[in-house]
């Protein structure tokens, strides 16, 4: 039973616009929530984070958004580019060490 | 840079073949993890390990089995191949503190089981 739920498949976008991923958990112990991106044949690599204590977290052109009460988070990517074009994974913890992760999303960005 | 290493990006085995897929880590991680990603399924958690010779099971761990000897060193091993653990695997290292910084992937092994 998948406790982090990523219900959106794929995800296209034109250059320049914004993308939203969004993400759904169902464990309420998680409290540190990151996102993965992943190119074919290579391994994930980290994206960004958030803590429970926070509800948004900035980096460039993404940023995270948590809302604790509907067990829901987003990643914004804005202005969104071809290099984007990927898999992205949201993953979740409860501090044990283990990574609970959604199915993924895959995003196309269109020139 | 962290760098994990999984010693094979493509492997073909057969059915019932036993298979060691291995990965090394050059960080010093207290932790270590394996991976398998299927579509539509994500990454699921099959073993973990935070020390050498300490070993968990992760969420599919039936078929397979893990070994820890060193502590840059785990490896995955399917005693008896079946075809429905044709997938692609991911080994993956952390620092036994830093959880919130993520693990650090290697690129993976995509098994076919024939």
């Amino acid at each position: 039973d998948q406790q982090v739920k990523q219900n959106s498949p794929s995800l296209s976008v034109q250059e320049g616009r914004i993308s939203i991923l969004n993400c759904d958990y169902t464990n309420s112990m998680f409290d540190y929530f990151l996102w993965y991106k992943k190119y074919p044949a290579e391994g994930p690599t980290f994206l960004i984070s958030i803590s429970s204590i926070k509800d948004k977290n900035e980096d460039g052109r993404f940023t995270v958004f948590l809302n604790k009460s509907a067990k829901h988070l987003s990643l914004h990517i804005v202005p969104s580019q071809p290099g984007d074009s990927a898999v992205y994974f949201c993953a979740a913890t409860s501090n044990d060490y283990k990574l609970s992760f959604g199915a993924g999303t895959t995003v196309t960005v269109r020139a | 840079d962290v760098k994990v290493t999984q010693s094979s990006r493509y492997l073909v085995k057969r059915t019932g073949e036993k298979v060691f897929l291995e990965c090394v880590q050059d960080m010093d991680h207290e932790n270590m993890f394996w991976y398998r990603q299927d579509p539509g399924l994500g990454l699921r958690l099959i073993y973990f390990s935070y020390d050498v010779k300490m070993k968990e099971k992760g969420d599919i761990p039936e078929g397979y089995s893990v070994s820890r000897e060193k502590k840059e060193r785990f490896s995955l091993i399917l005693e008896s191949a079946s075809t429905n653990q044709t997938s692609m695997y991911l080994c993956a290292s952390s620092l036994m503190d830093r959880v919130g910084y993520g693990y650090t992937f290697g690129s993976g092994t995509r098994l076919t089981v024939v």
